[in-house]
């Protein structure tokens, strides 16, 4: 069975950092794609970035909005993808869920599982 | 790049079917069949109903489709039940940015 599970969520306060993990199991972590989407309270999805997998260097990607403040790095031996947040603004809360990337047909990677998310509140 | 837009809410009776949409651009929804599905229930986590276009993963049920045409994609649920009633989220997948569609709330009336 796929499970991602999320960890570190919190109260910060505005220009603050925080840390978040997501640990996998029942797959083989090292070969997926490995994202972050974010949930503000009431609101929709929003994509917040990628790591690829070591075929592809690692390679991280991320939304313009989190750009220079986040960070999202792996331990493929831990089975962990984590989330760096620095500067965090108001608008930064949200939860944050973890999701699997599986490529598809034609080597374009779709969410097929996602953790339960974690909670970060940015008071103003 | 913007989010993809999704009407706000969309309701049927139990039995009847209804469709949401979702429109993008040539460079994400109508690029390939790069397009996702989630459902989300309230306070839930999103569940994936539909990838590449027109796909759905083991367990979700047949009532569940989906197509396109030109930069918009379509979610079609048939023989509409009480557990459908929930927040939808289409998804391009095409590239990143990865983009969402705002979601469409579904009533089941």
């Amino acid at each position: 069975e796929v499970l991602l599970v999320e960890s570190g969520g919190g109260l910060v306060q505005p220009g603050e950092s925080l840390r978040l993990s997501c640990v996998a199991s029942g797959f083989t972590f090292g070969d997926h794609y490995m994202d972050w989407v974010r949930q503000a309270p009431g609101k929709g999805l929003e994509w917040v970035g990628r790591n690829t997998n070591r075929a592809n260097s690692y390679t991280t990607h991320y939304a313009a909005s989190v750009r220079g403040r986040f960070t999202i790095s792996r331990d493929d031996s831990k089975n962990s993808l984590y989330l760096q947040m620095n500067s965090l603004k108001t608008e930064d809360t949200a939860v944050y869920y973890c999701a699997r990337g599986t490529p598809d047909y034609y080597g374009l990677y779709y969410f097929d599982y996602w953790g339960q998310g974690t909670l970060v509140t940015v008071p103003s | 790049q913007s989010a993809l837009t999704q009407p706000a809410s969309v309701s049927g009776s139990p039995g009847q079917s209804i469709t949401i949409s979702c429109t993008g651009t040539s460079s994400d929804v109508g690029s390939y069949n790069v397009v996702s599905w989630y459902q989300q229930h309230p306070g839930k986590v999103p569940r994936l109903m539909i990838y590449e276009g027109n796909k759905r993963p083991s367990g979700v049920s047949y009532r569940f489709s989906a197509s396109k045409s030109g930069n918009t994609a379509s979610l079609t649920i048939s023989g509409l039940q009480a557990d459908d009633e929930a927040e939808y989220y289409c998804c391009s997948y095409a590239d990143t940015p990865v983009l969402f569609g705002g979601g469409t709330k579904l009533t089941v009336l």
